[in-house]
């Protein structure tokens, strides 16, 4: 089975510019998390898509958005990028279905890096 | 906001020797989940344990969870310089869906 897949996996943008992140969950997988990563500050929760629906959504301002499409690949939406959003981005995908008493599986990351 | 709290922050040890962390949460839980990281890539889970088991073993790996005292170890035994790595632990607490994260120990195994 493919895993998680991101891309791009680096990406260098200016502030005030936009930044479009993609997922493509492992297959039979239906709901996917997006995460942020900075040195220091461990995992910081972004949101949460099962069935095109947005579940749950973290304490990020609404400059972040997300979607999930029929077929359960998610995107994640940036826009006026600041310095402070350069970071790593994960995609987690999981079987969780009413719950989320399952494994998250990982992708590599997309690398944001703002200038 | 984040519930785990891992400890130590950061680890050394000798190749073979035994690691320990430990991670320490604040709200009742369905299960409680450790994952690796190695060099800012993405994490790769190692186990899940549910809040009515106690210890869990993988391999060289053993875990214990402790619902009384709200807190969970994780052992690698005769650790190897591939373990080298950052691990978290994430707790679920099975009401939004969403997996709350420690900061990580970063553990280094020297040869």
């Amino acid at each position: 089975k493919a895993g998680v897949t991101q891309t791009p996996r680096y990406l260098i943008k200016t502030r005030g510019q936009q930044v479009t992140l993609s997922c493509s969950p492992i297959s039979g997988h239906r709901s996917v998390s997006w995460y942020q990563q900075t040195p220091g500050q461990g995992l910081q929760f972004l949101f949460e898509y099962f069935s095109e629906t947005q579940r749950n959504k973290g304490n990020f301002p609404g400059r972040f958005s997300g979607r999930q499409f029929s077929n359960s690949r998610s995107e994640m939406n940036v826009s006026t990028l600041e310095l402070g959003d350069s970071a790593l981005y994960l995609c987690a995908s999981s079987r969780a279905g009413t719950g989320n008493s399952y494994e998250q599986y990982f992708g590599p990351g997309t690398r944001l890096t703002v200038t | 906001s984040q519930q785990g709290e891992e400890d130590p922050q950061a680890l050394s040890i000798q190749e073979g020797e035994n690691a320990t962390m430990n991670c320490s949460y604040k709200t009742s839980i369905n299960n409680l989940q450790w994952y690796r990281q190695n060099s800012g890539r993405g994490l790769v889970h190692l186990i899940l344990i549910r809040s009515n088991e106690r210890e869990k073993h993988s391999g060289r790996l053993r875990v214990t969870l402790d619902t009384s005292k709200k807190s969970s170890s994780l052992l690698i035994t005769a650790s190897r310089a591939a373990d080298t790595a950052s691990y978290f632990c994430a707790t679920d607490p099975g009401s939004n869906y969403q997996l709350i994260w420690g900061a990580g120990t970063k553990l280094i195994i020297k040869p």
